[in-house]
């Protein structure tokens, strides 16, 4: 069975940084892509980025671009994603999820961001 | 990037009837339209992909139609269960994938 658990969500000051990290099992995780999705408080579904199953393409949204960083390590069956300058906007529940066909197959069961002072 | 817009925000359904959730894109997604479920304080589920394909354990009474720039989404008798936002996203014009704004299904 898919597991998909992330960790690492917080209380940060805005312009701190956090790094997520979402720890896979009961699958091949080094054959699958990723992604990284969130959802703010009340609101909608938000990709955030992508990253191939060798690292060798990496895609985020525009919002996200310079300020986050994807990456894995498939010794660790492990996805992270960093968070820099981070802001009152990027308040939400982060979700990892396995891509196929790059669509979003099995999700997390998320990890609350809040950014407050 | 590509929009995509559902409707209705929210659909009032007693049980056992059925429910069309529509979803419209704002250029052609071909048939790379997928259909996830979300309960309060859980996350997505993966229901339809490519359109129409129910994902592995789907009941059979969810079922997608469409193609191009307009797709719908039937729960044929809608069980307790299913009462749920649901959300539309296309992966044919990416990055980025994008997600429609979700339909809320509530009892009537």
């Amino acid at each position: 069975e898919v597991q998909l658990v992330e960790s690492g969500g917080a209380l940060v000051q805005p312009g701190g940084s956090l790094r997520l990290s979402c720890a896979a099992s009961g699958f091949t995780f080094s054959i699958y892509s990723m992604h990284w999705v969130r959802q703010a408080p009340g609101k909608g579904l938000e990709w955030i980025s992508y990253i191939t199953s060798t690292s060798s393409t990496i895609y985020y949204a525009d919002s996200m671009k310079g300020r986050f960083t994807i990456s894995r390590d498939n010794a660790k069956n492990s996805l992270y994603l960093q968070m820099n300058s981070l802001r009152a906007e990027d308040t939400a529940v982060y979700y990892c999820a396995t891509s196929r066909d790059r669509r979003f197959e099995s999700w997390g069961q998320g990890t609350l961001v809040t950014v407050s002072s | 990037e590509t929009v995509m817009t559902q409707s209705p925000a929210t659909l009032s359904v007693s049980p056992g009837e059925r429910a069309t959730l529509s979803c419209r894109a704002s250029q052609s997604v071909s048939s790379n339209l997928a259909w996830y479920q979300q309960k309060p304080g859980q996350a997505p589920r993966l229901l339809i992909y490519d359109a129409s394909t129910r994902a592995t354990g789907i009941p059979a009474r969810f079922s997608g139609s469409g193609s191009g720039t307009e797709f719908t989404l039937t729960i044929s008798s809608l069980q307790s269960e299913d009462f749920a936002v649901y959300y539309c996203q296309q992966y044919y014009n990416w990055p980025p994938p994008t997600f429609g704004g979700g339909t809320k299904v509530e009892i009537k």
